[in-house]
């Protein structure tokens, strides 16, 4: 079983702040790496996905990833009430019967205060 | 882009009988699906992947008798849940790899409650 490993939170932030996600991963040939934010009681929505060692940038997202810590993070400046959801960390592994499935963490809840 | 769509949102139904879930792709040929049930503030996890014409992968401890996949098109899966007790009680969410071979769509999911 490949394990992913978040805080589960609650992260509390102040509107306007950067909202730091954290994630560690067991499996050293995972090959694909994505933050989902979920909402509750809908379905998970992609936020970002990664693919190689550093950062990546999408508006007020950054997504960081150290394949040799196995680690990856997100970012989230100027945070908004509105991002106040769960964030789920995913990641997809490359080799054999268990290519193409997702290995989700248990989710970080992030609250954005006014 | 790619969407998933699924149906019902969510169904209430009684102990015993049978509830029958679909996810349809839209605009693209899904063929593969993976089936997840998350319960309250649990993760997503994984309980079959189905396959197109051909019998589903059902992960460890998810009994293939009590939960029905069915994949017999490019853009249909259904999960039937089968003698449904309170315990089945969750949230199932279907997914498809999208088109490129990178990222996933998610269905909007299915809220069963079992009384």
């Amino acid at each position: 079983q490949k394990e992913v490993e978040q805080n589960s939170g609650p992260l509390s932030v102040p509107e306007g702040a950067i909202a730091s996600l954290n994630c560690t991963y067991s499996d050293r040939v995972s090959q694909s790496f994505f933050w989902y934010r979920q909402y509750s009681g809908k379905s998970p929505e992609l936020i970002m996905s990664i693919y190689s060692n550093g950062d990546k940038e999408d508006g007020r997202f950054t997504a960081q990833l150290n394949k040799a810590s196995q680690y990856v993070s997100l970012l989230i400046r100027d945070s908004q009430p509105s991002d106040s959801a769960t964030y789920l960390c995913a990641i997809q592994t490359g080799r054999g019967s268990t290519l193409g499935r997702l290995y989700f963490g248990r989710g970080t809840q992030l609250t954005v205060w006014p | 882009g790619a969407v998933v769509s699924q149906h019902p949102s969510r169904v209430i139904c009684k102990s015993g009988t049978s509830v029958k879930i679909e996810c349809r792709s839209l605009d693209f040929q899904a063929t593969t699906m993976f089936w997840y049930r998350q319960f309250p503030k649990q993760s997503l996890m994984l309980m079959a992947t189905s396959n197109e014409g051909s019998k589903a992968t059902y992960e460890q401890g998810v009994e293939k008798d009590k939960f029905l996949i069915n994949h017999a098109s490019l853009t249909l899966s259904t999960l039937t849940v089968t003698s449904a007790h309170p315990e089945d009680s969750s949230f199932y969410i279907c997914s498809a790899p999208s088109a490129g071979g990178y990222g996933y769509t998610f269905g909007s999911g299915t809220r069963l409650t079992v009384v």
